[in-house]
């Protein structure tokens, strides 16, 4: 595998499971990031790890939990979401070291549709 | 001021045309800015980036044209080809401090018949 990964690729939930998304990266990366991706929209910013730290969150209501258990791993805790939570769920990672623009390599994201 | 505004939402052309997509913003501190290519099923991909100390960039058949005065910047597309089909997201990064956040577009669906 090579890149950034993500699994599963799609999920189909009801408001009261509990699912959870995981992304992977291969690239010697040592921060990571969540996105939320919705039809005609910005990429909105959910979480960013650095060094497996929480380093921002902007404002994600609480269904949502992130983990980062080592640098090459990140998961998104899914628990009794809403409707308006389907979207496309992208994970990247970057170079916080060197590279002085940190270019950020996106994995293909996980369509999340909450019924 | 953390807005982003892309224009056209959806852009059709025909091979060989020059699709142009407009991006405009107004933080001042914004001083790196990319674009993205995003393929349908696939995640958003770098295509190519300027900073607002030069006013071109080409990459290929890719240009970025910026105005820092104007706080504009457009992408072109050169001798557009079908596969080029795709959606395309301009962002900005606020480089002072710690900032890491990328300040996306909405994007623009870009279409190219053969």
């Amino acid at each position: 595998e090579t890149g950034v990964t993500q699994t599963p690729r799609h999920l189909v939930m009801g408001m009261t499971n509990k699912k959870s998304l995981k992304c992977e990266q291969h690239l010697g990366h040592n921060a990571m990031y969540w996105y939320k991706q919705s039809a005609k929209k910005p990429l909105e910013l959910m979480f960013v790890y650095s060094l497996e730290e929480r380093v921002e969150n902007n404002s994600v209501p609480s269904r949502f939990s992130p983990e980062c258990p080592n640098s090459s791993h990140l998961f998104l805790h899914l628990h009794t979401l809403q409707p308006e939570d389907s979207a496309l769920y992208l994970c990247a990672s970057s170079q916080e070291r060197g590279g002085l623009y940190n270019e950020q390599f996106f994995g293909p994201g996980t369509r999340l549709t909450v019924l | 001021q953390q807005q982003v505004k892309q224009s056209p939402q959806s852009l059709i052309v025909q091979k060989g045309g020059i699709p142009i997509i407009n991006c405009a913003y107004e933080n001042t501190a914004f001083d790196y800015f990319p674009w993205y290519q995003q393929f349908p099923g696939k995640g958003p991909a770098l295509l190519i980036a300027i900073r607002p100390d030069v006013s071109e960039k080409k990459e290929g058949r890719f240009t970025i044209s910026f105005n820092k005065s104007a706080k504009q910047f457009s992408l072109h597309i050169m001798d557009s080809q079908p596969g080029d089909s795709a959606t395309y997201f301009c962002a900005a990064r606020d480089l002072s401090g710690s900032a890491r956040q990328l300040t996306f577009g909405s994007g623009t669906q870009l279409t190219v018949l053969p």
